[in-house]
């Protein structure tokens, strides 16, 4: 079946100790979108890429990054990882048709912990 | 600028009763997509149902369907005979035509009861 896969689900660093998370998909969607939801909250967007192009919102902290070699994965660079941070941490997917509102497609989350 | 509110954050249903989950938005252009999405306790997002701005009618997607009011806009989501399943935290969510950023409302706990 086609969809989005997160790897791990259950991640556990240290604090200040880099991070990263995987996104994979097998939907073929042009756009994948990394979320940071934390307790009882709303996800929050924290950057997209539309094909190789990305996109950063302007309240992302310097200290996410991330990184899309291709069309199928895309990762979650946590540098310094504080406190703060843990959360979990959703990808998504979307095809974006040009002027359309295309569905999202969520893959089951990566919790972080930092220690 | 875009707005979601959720103004139920917790909901009790007993098991097989219709239960209806409030959503307003806020927006100021023509094309828009509402989505809800249920979030159970193991944290994936799914999604249920979508209203386009232009749909006339309402969305409907088996036991789920919506109450879009685009004058007043809002988009009530009904869910039909609840199941002990259902319990979960529903997210309202709205994505302006052709833009890339979905906004969240704060959600809303449903608790189905035996």
């Amino acid at each position: 079946d086609a969809m989005v896969i997160q790897n791990p689900r259950y991640q556990v660093t240290q604090f200040g100790k880099p991070v990263t998370l995987s996104c994979s998909q097998t939907l073929n969607h042009n756009v994948m979108y990394w979320y940071q939801q934390k307790s009882s909250q709303a996800p929050k967007l924290l950057f997209h890429y539309y094909d190789k192009d990305f996109n950063n919102e302007a309240d992302t902290p310097d200290n996410f990054q991330s990184r899309r070699p291709n069309t199928s994965f895309c990762f979650l660079d946590i540098r310094s990882p504080g406190l703060g941070d843990a959360a979990m941490y959703l990808c998504a997917t979307s095809p974006q048709r040009e002027g359309a509102t295309d569905t999202q497609y969520f893959g089951p989350g990566t919790r972080l912990t930092v220690l | 600028a875009q707005k979601i509110t959720q103004t139920q954050p917790g909901m009790f249903v007993q098991e097989k009763e219709a239960v209806t989950l409030d959503c307003t938005y806020d927006t100021s252009d023509q094309s828009y997509g509402l989505f809800w999405y249920k979030q159970p306790s193991s944290g994936e997002m799914i999604f249920l149902i979508y209203q386009g701005s232009y749909d006339e009618q309402n969305a409907t997607e088996g036991r789920y369907s919506l109450n879009f009011q685009k004058a007043r806009k809002s988009t009530n989501l009904v869910i039909s005979a609840s199941q002990l399943g259902d319990s979960a935290m529903y997210f309202c969510a709205m994505r302006e035509g052709g833009g890339f950023k979905t906004i969240f409302g704060a959600g809303t706990r449903l608790f189905v009861k035996a």
